[in-house]
């Protein structure tokens, strides 16, 4: 059973960065596609960005000059950074990560709760 | 990008019912669509791929249809565990879009 279980500050300053890591147990993490999702308080899912098996990746449009994610194979982990951070980041961010041709979501991290505040 | 709209927001129901909720697709996206329920404070788990297969360990009286841009998810006779937050997400292309969500309320 695959598990994601991920970690990161939680509280930033507007202009910080934002760096978060993704650890994958139980199962392979070369083949699948891992991404990251964010939410802000009381609204719905946004899609940050992803790497697939090839390394290659894609992000969403309003964030893509500010978002880098990576992998570390050697440790079965990958990570997001956020440069830049504003109180409209403030979300919280999950990791998460699937298979298969449709690239859906099987498995989440538990989340973590970014806060942006001076 | 691909816009999803779902409809309705949200939804009052009762226990047994069957709720049907609807994401529509900018453009086609022909079968690359996924269902996550949510429930509060909870990160968002799987239900449906490709439109209409069912996820590993999730209960039979949901189910999906549609191809194109229209679809549907189902849920036949409505549990009390059932109510939470419904998301429909394309992965026909990047970014992969979610829409903005179907609360589903108990009634």
């Amino acid at each position: 059973q695959v598990q994601l279980q991920q970690w990161g500050a939680g509280l930033l300053k507007p202009s910080e960065t934002l760096s978060l890591t993704c650890a994958v147990y139980g199962g392979s993490f070369r083949g699948y596609s891992w991404s990251w999702i964010r939410q802000p308080p009381g609204k719905g899912l946004e899609w940050i960005g992803e790497i697939n098996h090839s390394g290659i990746t894609n992000y969403t449009p309003s964030l893509k000059s500010r978002v880098t994610i990576s992998v570390d194979i050697s440790k079965n982990q990958f990570s997001l950074k956020l440069n830049s951070v504003t109180a409209a980041d403030t979300a919280v961010y999950y990791c998460a990560g699937g298979s298969g041709r449709y690239d859906s979501l099987s498995w989440w991290g538990q989340g973590t709760l970014l806060t942006v505040s001076s | 990008d691909i816009q999803m709209t779902q409809s309705p927001s949200s939804l009052s129901a009762s226990v047994g019912d069957r709720v049907t909720i609807t994401c529509r697709a900018s453009q086609s996206i022909r079968n690359y669509l996924n269902w996550y329920q949510q429930k509060s404070g909870k990160a968002p788990k799987l239900l449906m791929f490709a439109a209409s297969s069912l996820q590993s360990g999730v209960p039979s009286r949901f189910s999906g249809s549609g191809s194109g841009t229209d679809f549907t998810l189902t849920i036949n006779s409505l549990q009390p565990e059932d109510f939470a937050t419904y998301y429909c997400q394309q992965t026909y292309s990047a970014p992969r879009t979610f829409g903005q969500g179907t609360r589903v309320e108990i009634k």
